[in-house]
């Protein structure tokens, strides 16, 4: 079956722009994450939602974060005022139940902040 | 929270050879994941192994729970196996089960 999809794949911003990053989980998943990778680190969390609740967002680095699920299947993370910092790649994992499972993460969008 | 060691941080081997990677945990968890990314970034799931062992063609992976430490086998290393590795763990009585990735082995293997 289709696995974890994000969209756009790559994205250029002039600082001080809003952005906003897609996420399709695996239909069905309850879990969804997201994680930042910055340039030669392993991912990080940002944010976690199970079903539409946003759960935890204790990984977000600001305010100028925010994600959403509000259906409780596509998840959209918004990055207000981007700055030059914001500049990572932003990973999407899915994963089918709430606690201790498989997470299966999507292909990223690559953010590039000028 | 917890933390996660992966050594060797660099690894080069000829076409053929064996490796052993090593990820170490500070804390009991529910969930560990060892992932393959490639030169496109894409997160690979190669296990999930909170505990026990498992094989999958060249490779295998064994985690001591008590012992807090997991090891990924790789033998008759190919040239597509070169990439980024990583162990994440979840859970230590968090309710997120959010991962925490180590920082990873990068892995060359050479013709």
């Amino acid at each position: 079956g289709a696995g974890v999809s994000q969209s756009p794949r790559y994205k250029v911003a002039k600082r001080g722009q809003d952005v906003a990053l897609r996420c399709d989980p695996i239909s069905g998943h309850v879990s969804l994450f997201w994680y930042q990778q910055a340039l030669g680190q392993g991912p990080e969390f940002l944010t976690y939602f199970q079903n539409e609740a946003q759960l935890d967002k204790s990984g977000l680095p600001s305010d100028r974060f925010f994600a959403e699920r509000p259906e409780g299947s596509v998840s959209t993370l918004k990055i207000q005022r981007t700055q030059q910092e914001d500049s990572a790649v932003y990973l999407c994992a899915s994963s089918l139940v709430i606690s201790g499972n498989e997470q299966f993460f999507g292909p990223g969008t690559r953010l590039t902040v000028l | 929270g917890i933390q996660v060691e992966q050594s060797p941080p660099d690894l080069i081997l000829q076409e053929g050879a064996n490796s052993t990677l090593r990820c170490n945990f500070s804390d009991s968890v529910n969930n560990l994941q060892w992932f393959h990314q490639n030169p496109w970034g894409q997160l690979i799931n190669l296990f999930y192994i909170p505990s026990g062992t498992k094989q999958n063609g060249r490779l295998s992976a064994t985690t001591v729970a008590t012992e807090r430490y997991s090891l990924l086998y790789i033998s008759s290393s190919q040239t597509t196996d070169s990439g980024v590795y990583f162990c994440a763990v979840g859970g230590g009585g968090g309710a997120t089960n959010k991962l925490i990735f180590g920082t990873g082995t990068l892995l060359a293997v050479q013709p």
